[in-house]
């Protein structure tokens, strides 16, 4: 999800349970998308990347689904656990960029709880 | 490898001051990039460079300047301090486009104060 000013939503998860972040990206012409986690007080670190001509791409623990027609992306993590918590972001790369720029999205604050 | 590191941690300015925050990385990339985090939001780009010599504006450059004499090395640099420039600051560097990894690697941040 995006979110407006200083409050990043929230997603909730008892521990266990999958969790799944969602992500609507802005423009059509991206071809890449990544996501990053970021725990508190620390710099965003890489979880997994999709290209646009797939639509789904496996990690571990971690899936990516890209849906190019609604300009939609999710995180689907399974098993959720304590050490899942933080802020998820997502960024995408536009097909004109030949720099490596990403634009991100405001994150979601994901909260694992017992 | 230590990957990308940056330095200082934490800094508080007076308006008006000025200083520069350090970044490196050993990993030979040649993109690198300068964000900035306000609370709550996600990363803006500040600067890039491409190269050793190499830099251009991101999304929020005003403020701010960059250079970039080495690989390894892409300082940012404040002159004017202001409240607004209060903010977390994040360095990140990538292998080129068409390489096959398209991820950024980040420094651990930057968490500036300006009074």
């Amino acid at each position: 999800g995006e979110s407006v000013g200083l409050h990043l939503p929230t997603l909730s998860v008892q521990e266990g349970d999958n969790s799944i972040i969602n992500c609507a990206y802005s423009n059509s012409a991206s071809d890449y998308f990544i996501w990053y986690k970021q725990e508190s007080g620390k710099g965003p670190q890489f979880i997994i990347d999709i290209r646009s001509n797939m639509d789904k791409r496996q990690g571990q623990r971690v899936t990516v689904l890209l849906n190019k027609t609604v300009k939609h992306l999710s995180l689907q993590i399974a098993a959720t656990q304590p050490g899942d918590s933080a802020v998820y972001f997502c960024a995408e790369k536009s097909a004109t960029d030949s720099w490596g720029k990403l634009q991100f999205g405001a994150g979601t604050q994901v909260v694992v709880t017992p | 490898n230590a990957g990308v590191t940056q330095t200082p941690k934490f800094r508080i300015l007076k308006i008006g001051q000025s200083m520069t925050l350090q970044c490196a990385q050993d990993m030979n990339h040649n993109y690198m990039y300068w964000y900035r985090q306000d609370p709550g939001m996600g990363l803006k780009l500040i600067y890039y460079s491409v190269g050793a010599g190499i830099t251009d504006k991101g999304e929020v450059p005003n403020g701010y300047n960059v250079s970039r004499s080495t690989t390894e090395d892409f300082p940012l640099r404040l002159e004017l301090a202001a409240p607004s420039q209060t903010s977390v600051y994040f360095c990140a560097s990538r292998s080129p486009t068409g390489t096959g990894n398209n991820e950024q690697f980040f420094g651990p941040g930057t968490r500036l104060t300006v009074l």
